[in-house]
Protein backbone atom coordinates (compact mmCIF):
# COMPACT_ATOMS: atom_id res chain seq x y z
CA UNK A 1 0.00 0.00 0.00
CA UNK A 2 1.02 3.36 -0.90
CA UNK A 3 2.02 5.81 1.94
CA UNK A 4 1.56 9.17 3.04
CA UNK A 5 2.63 11.23 -0.16
CA UNK A 6 3.19 15.23 0.51
CA UNK A 7 4.37 18.25 -1.87
CA UNK A 8 6.25 19.97 -2.46
CA UNK A 9 9.11 18.73 -0.56
CA UNK A 10 10.84 21.89 0.06
CA UNK A 11 9.97 25.76 -0.29
CA UNK A 12 11.83 28.94 -0.02
CA UNK A 13 10.22 32.17 0.18
CA UNK A 14 10.64 35.60 0.93
CA UNK A 15 8.73 36.97 4.40
CA UNK A 16 5.51 38.02 3.61
CA UNK A 17 4.76 35.55 0.64
CA UNK A 18 2.21 32.80 1.00
CA UNK A 19 2.28 29.04 0.41
CA UNK A 20 0.99 25.77 0.08
CA UNK A 21 1.49 22.36 1.32
CA UNK A 22 -0.60 19.64 0.00
CA UNK A 23 -1.24 15.76 1.87
CA UNK A 24 -2.52 12.51 0.56
CA UNK A 25 -2.82 10.19 3.25
CA UNK A 26 -3.27 6.19 2.98
CA UNK A 27 -6.28 4.76 1.67
CA UNK A 28 -9.00 4.41 3.31
CA UNK A 29 -7.33 6.23 6.95
CA UNK A 30 -9.95 8.61 8.08
CA UNK A 31 -8.20 10.62 10.30
CA UNK A 32 -5.49 13.45 8.83
CA UNK A 33 -3.23 15.31 11.13
CA UNK A 34 -0.26 18.05 10.39
CA UNK A 35 2.48 18.76 12.66
CA UNK A 36 5.18 21.72 12.31
CA UNK A 37 8.59 20.41 13.48
CA UNK A 38 11.01 23.06 13.62
CA UNK A 39 15.07 22.60 13.98
CA UNK A 40 15.92 19.89 16.90
CA UNK A 41 12.58 19.41 18.12
CA UNK A 42 9.94 16.85 17.70
CA UNK A 43 6.94 17.53 16.00
CA UNK A 44 3.67 19.59 17.04
CA UNK A 45 0.22 19.23 16.19
CA UNK A 46 -0.97 21.85 14.46
CA UNK A 47 -4.31 20.34 13.32
CA UNK A 48 -6.22 17.31 12.64
CA UNK A 49 -9.06 16.34 10.91
CA UNK A 50 -11.60 12.93 10.77
CA UNK A 51 -13.27 12.80 7.31
CA UNK A 52 -13.86 16.35 6.04
CA UNK A 53 -14.06 17.76 10.07
CA UNK A 54 -12.04 19.28 11.80
CA UNK A 55 -11.32 17.84 15.29
CA UNK A 56 -8.94 20.44 16.96
CA UNK A 57 -7.54 23.44 15.41
CA UNK A 58 -6.44 25.13 18.35
CA UNK A 59 -2.89 25.13 17.61
CA UNK A 60 -3.18 26.52 14.07
CA UNK A 61 -2.00 30.12 14.26
CA UNK A 62 -5.21 31.03 12.43
CA UNK A 63 -4.92 34.39 11.27
CA UNK A 64 -2.29 32.99 8.81
CA UNK A 65 -2.65 29.27 8.79
CA UNK A 66 -5.54 27.68 7.28
CA UNK A 67 -6.06 23.99 6.56
CA UNK A 68 -8.64 22.10 4.64
CA UNK A 69 -9.97 18.66 3.76
CA UNK A 70 -13.40 19.30 1.67
CA UNK A 71 -13.41 15.68 0.91
CA UNK A 72 -12.54 14.00 3.47
CA UNK A 73 -9.59 12.69 1.46
CA UNK A 74 -6.54 15.30 0.68
CA UNK A 75 -5.22 18.05 2.83
CA UNK A 76 -4.13 21.56 2.31
CA UNK A 77 -1.85 23.52 4.56
CA UNK A 78 -1.57 27.03 3.48
CA UNK A 79 0.76 29.93 5.08
CA UNK A 80 -0.85 33.27 4.28
CA UNK A 81 1.77 35.31 4.86
CA UNK A 82 5.03 33.79 6.38
CA UNK A 83 7.42 34.70 8.70
CA UNK A 84 10.73 33.31 9.37
CA UNK A 85 9.43 31.88 12.91
CA UNK A 86 7.91 29.24 10.15
CA UNK A 87 10.89 27.92 9.23
CA UNK A 88 9.96 23.90 9.95
CA UNK A 89 9.56 20.89 8.43
CA UNK A 90 5.94 20.54 7.96
CA UNK A 91 4.45 17.12 8.63
CA UNK A 92 1.27 15.14 7.37
CA UNK A 93 0.09 12.14 9.00
CA UNK A 94 -2.76 9.69 8.89
CA UNK A 95 -4.40 6.89 11.00
CA UNK A 96 -6.93 4.27 10.00
CA UNK A 97 -10.52 3.82 11.53
CA UNK A 98 -10.98 1.28 14.01
CA UNK A 99 -9.23 -0.83 16.51
CA UNK A 100 -5.75 1.04 15.12
CA UNK A 101 -6.72 4.39 15.46
CA UNK A 102 -3.97 5.45 17.61
CA UNK A 103 -1.29 4.38 15.36
CA UNK A 104 0.09 7.53 13.00
CA UNK A 105 1.84 6.91 9.62
CA UNK A 106 3.73 9.99 8.45
CA UNK A 107 4.66 11.61 5.47
CA UNK A 108 8.17 12.34 4.31
CA UNK A 109 7.47 16.15 5.03
CA UNK A 110 7.67 19.84 3.40
CA UNK A 111 10.80 21.57 4.52
CA UNK A 112 9.98 24.99 4.52
CA UNK A 113 12.35 28.09 4.53
CA UNK A 114 11.66 31.66 5.02
CA UNK A 115 13.71 34.25 4.38
CA UNK B 1 -2.94 16.59 29.25
CA UNK B 2 -0.11 13.85 28.36
CA UNK B 3 3.60 15.34 28.15
CA UNK B 4 6.87 13.59 27.43
CA UNK B 5 10.18 14.20 29.01
CA UNK B 6 13.53 12.81 26.85
CA UNK B 7 16.22 13.82 29.14
CA UNK B 8 19.40 13.02 26.45
CA UNK B 9 19.78 15.08 23.56
CA UNK B 10 22.32 13.82 22.27
CA UNK B 11 23.74 10.17 22.84
CA UNK B 12 27.14 8.91 21.29
CA UNK B 13 27.97 4.80 21.54
CA UNK B 14 30.37 2.70 19.66
CA UNK B 15 29.13 0.17 17.17
CA UNK B 16 28.45 -3.10 18.53
CA UNK B 17 27.92 -1.45 22.41
CA UNK B 18 24.56 -1.51 23.59
CA UNK B 19 22.24 1.13 24.03
CA UNK B 20 19.23 2.86 26.24
CA UNK B 21 17.28 6.04 25.37
CA UNK B 22 15.61 7.59 28.63
CA UNK B 23 11.59 8.70 28.03
CA UNK B 24 9.07 9.94 31.05
CA UNK B 25 5.92 10.34 30.19
CA UNK B 26 3.06 12.27 32.50
CA UNK B 27 -0.42 11.42 31.88
CA UNK B 28 -3.73 9.97 34.44
CA UNK B 29 -3.97 6.83 32.73
CA UNK B 30 -2.03 4.57 30.98
CA UNK B 31 -1.53 6.01 27.48
CA UNK B 32 -0.52 4.13 24.32
CA UNK B 33 3.32 4.65 24.23
CA UNK B 34 5.57 4.88 21.32
CA UNK B 35 9.37 5.41 19.74
CA UNK B 36 9.83 6.65 16.41
CA UNK B 37 12.92 7.50 14.18
CA UNK B 38 13.67 9.97 12.37
CA UNK B 39 16.62 9.82 9.35
CA UNK B 40 18.09 12.42 7.48
CA UNK B 41 14.96 14.54 5.27
CA UNK B 42 12.84 11.73 5.75
CA UNK B 43 9.63 11.35 7.84
CA UNK B 44 8.89 9.30 11.12
CA UNK B 45 8.99 5.66 11.38
CA UNK B 46 7.29 3.76 13.82
CA UNK B 47 9.81 1.49 15.47
CA UNK B 48 7.36 0.09 18.46
CA UNK B 49 4.10 0.90 20.65
CA UNK B 50 2.70 -0.30 23.82
CA UNK B 51 -0.50 0.08 25.15
CA UNK B 52 -1.22 -3.27 28.00
CA UNK B 53 0.36 -6.83 28.54
CA UNK B 54 3.62 -7.67 28.75
CA UNK B 55 5.81 -4.25 29.66
CA UNK B 56 8.66 -5.31 27.18
CA UNK B 57 7.49 -4.69 23.48
CA UNK B 58 9.68 -5.89 20.55
CA UNK B 59 9.85 -3.69 17.47
CA UNK B 60 12.00 -3.55 13.93
CA UNK B 61 15.18 -3.87 13.61
CA UNK B 62 15.98 -5.37 17.23
CA UNK B 63 14.40 -2.70 19.15
CA UNK B 64 12.80 -3.09 22.30
CA UNK B 65 11.38 -1.20 25.02
CA UNK B 66 10.43 -1.52 28.74
CA UNK B 67 7.00 0.64 30.18
CA UNK B 68 7.35 0.93 33.98
CA UNK B 69 4.16 2.37 35.50
CA UNK B 70 5.47 3.34 38.58
CA UNK B 71 7.94 5.24 36.63
CA UNK B 72 5.94 6.57 34.56
CA UNK B 73 8.57 5.60 31.84
CA UNK B 74 9.13 4.09 28.48
CA UNK B 75 12.60 3.30 27.93
CA UNK B 76 14.19 2.43 24.37
CA UNK B 77 17.02 -0.23 24.45
CA UNK B 78 18.51 -2.28 22.42
CA UNK B 79 21.87 -5.16 22.47
CA UNK B 80 23.98 -4.00 19.70
CA UNK B 81 23.93 -0.77 18.02
CA UNK B 82 24.90 -0.33 14.13
CA UNK B 83 26.04 2.06 12.32
CA UNK B 84 22.88 2.52 10.59
CA UNK B 85 21.17 3.00 13.68
CA UNK B 86 22.36 6.71 13.66
CA UNK B 87 19.42 9.06 13.51
CA UNK B 88 16.79 10.84 15.60
CA UNK B 89 14.18 8.94 18.31
CA UNK B 90 11.38 10.28 19.40
CA UNK B 91 9.53 8.93 22.34
CA UNK B 92 5.60 9.82 22.36
CA UNK B 93 2.26 9.72 24.09
CA UNK B 94 -1.42 9.47 22.65
CA UNK B 95 -4.55 9.94 24.14
CA UNK B 96 -8.21 9.82 23.28
CA UNK B 97 -9.50 13.45 23.08
CA UNK B 98 -12.15 13.37 20.27
CA UNK B 99 -9.40 11.41 18.44
CA UNK B 100 -6.00 10.38 19.22
CA UNK B 101 -3.94 13.20 19.69
CA UNK B 102 -0.08 12.78 20.11
CA UNK B 103 2.34 14.63 21.45
CA UNK B 104 5.99 14.11 20.83
CA UNK B 105 9.49 14.14 22.94
CA UNK B 106 12.48 16.79 22.01
CA UNK B 107 14.01 13.70 20.72
CA UNK B 108 17.57 12.13 21.42
CA UNK B 109 19.43 12.55 18.39
CA UNK B 110 22.12 9.49 18.38
CA UNK B 111 25.45 9.04 16.68
CA UNK B 112 27.17 5.49 16.49
CA UNK B 113 30.32 6.00 15.99
CA UNK B 114 32.74 3.53 14.38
Amino acid sequence: EAGVTQSPRYAVLQEGQAVSFWCDPISGHDTLYWYQQPRDQGPQLLVYFRDEAVIDNSQLPSDRFSAVRPKGTNSTLKIQSAKQGDTATYLCASSPPGGRSYEQYFGPGTRLTVL
Amino acid sequence: AQSVTQPDARVTVSEGASLQLRCKYSYSATPYLFWYVQYPRQGLQMLLKYYSGDPVVQGVNGFEAEFSKSDSSFHLRKASVHWSDSAVYFCAVSAYAGGYKVVFGSGTRLLVSP
